[in-house]
């Protein structure tokens, strides 16, 4: 198994441009997270999910938005991107009984 | 809102020591704790969660102690090795209806050789 995966690994954006990250879990965990991670600060909820078809605002929901449409599959999408987003985005998916959370390696967003 | 702090942002312990990892909770309906490492470059890793109604709870060369009674956590790693150099935290829920994860800020662990 891959467990989580998230794409890409590294981006690089300007301010103004969109994008979208994509989280992958293949442990059919019910429940998905969106986790944005800056020096000092620790993790950071942005979003979530607790099934497929749901999504629900975390701690710092301004400014992105998800889509989960498929069980395996958290989308995290950023419209008009801000220097404020350069940050390091963890995913993680867990089953629904669990608080136990499977994190993916990470994507690095750097927006000049 | 609630939050989870940490009394220290860096420890550093000589290699075969014990390291003790504090955590201030501040939420006192929170009925559930757990800790994660994260080693540089990577997503944090779960290590071990103890739920309210217990005061330790142990694993392989990890110890976790949960004093509500002033509300603080504790993650203890007997003899340190250098793969345990990492950040930790810790993380607390409340199960009222299935609230996410709140993580604190972190500590970093440093083990010297």
């Amino acid at each position: 198994n891959a467990g989580v995966t998230q794409t890409p690994k590294f981006r690089v954006l300007k301010t103004g441009q969109s994008m979208t990250l994509l989280c992958a879990q293949d442990m059919n965990h019910e429940y998905m997270y969106w986790y944005r991670q800056d020096p000092g600060m620790g993790l950071r909820l942005i979003h979530y999910s607790v099934g497929e078809g749901t999504t629900a605002k975390g701690e710092v929901p301004d400014g992105y938005n998800v889509s989960r449409l498929k069980k395996q599959n958290f989308l995290l999408g950023l419209e008009s991107a801000a220097p404020s987003q350069t940050s390091v985005y963890f995913c993680a998916s867990s089953y629904f009984d669990s608080y136990e959370q499977y994190f993916g390696p990470g994507t690095r967003l750097t927006v000049t | 809102g609630e939050s989870v702090g940490l009394h220290l942002p860096t420890l550093s312990v000589q290699e075969g020591d014990n390291s003790i990892i504090n955590c201030a909770y501040s939420n006192s309906a929170s009925d559930y704790f757990i800790w994660y490492k994260q080693e540089s470059g990577k997503g944090p890793q779960f290590i071990i969660d103890i739920r309210s109604n217990m005061d330790k709870r142990q694993g392989q060369r990890v110890t976790v102690l949960l004093n509500k009674t002033v509300k603080h956590l504790s993650l203890q790693i007997a003899a340190t090795q250098p793969g345990d150099s990492a950040v930790y935290f810790c993380a607390e829920a409340w199960n009222s209806g299935n609230t996410p994860l709140v993580f604190g800020k972190g500590t970093r662990l440093s083990v010297i050789a």
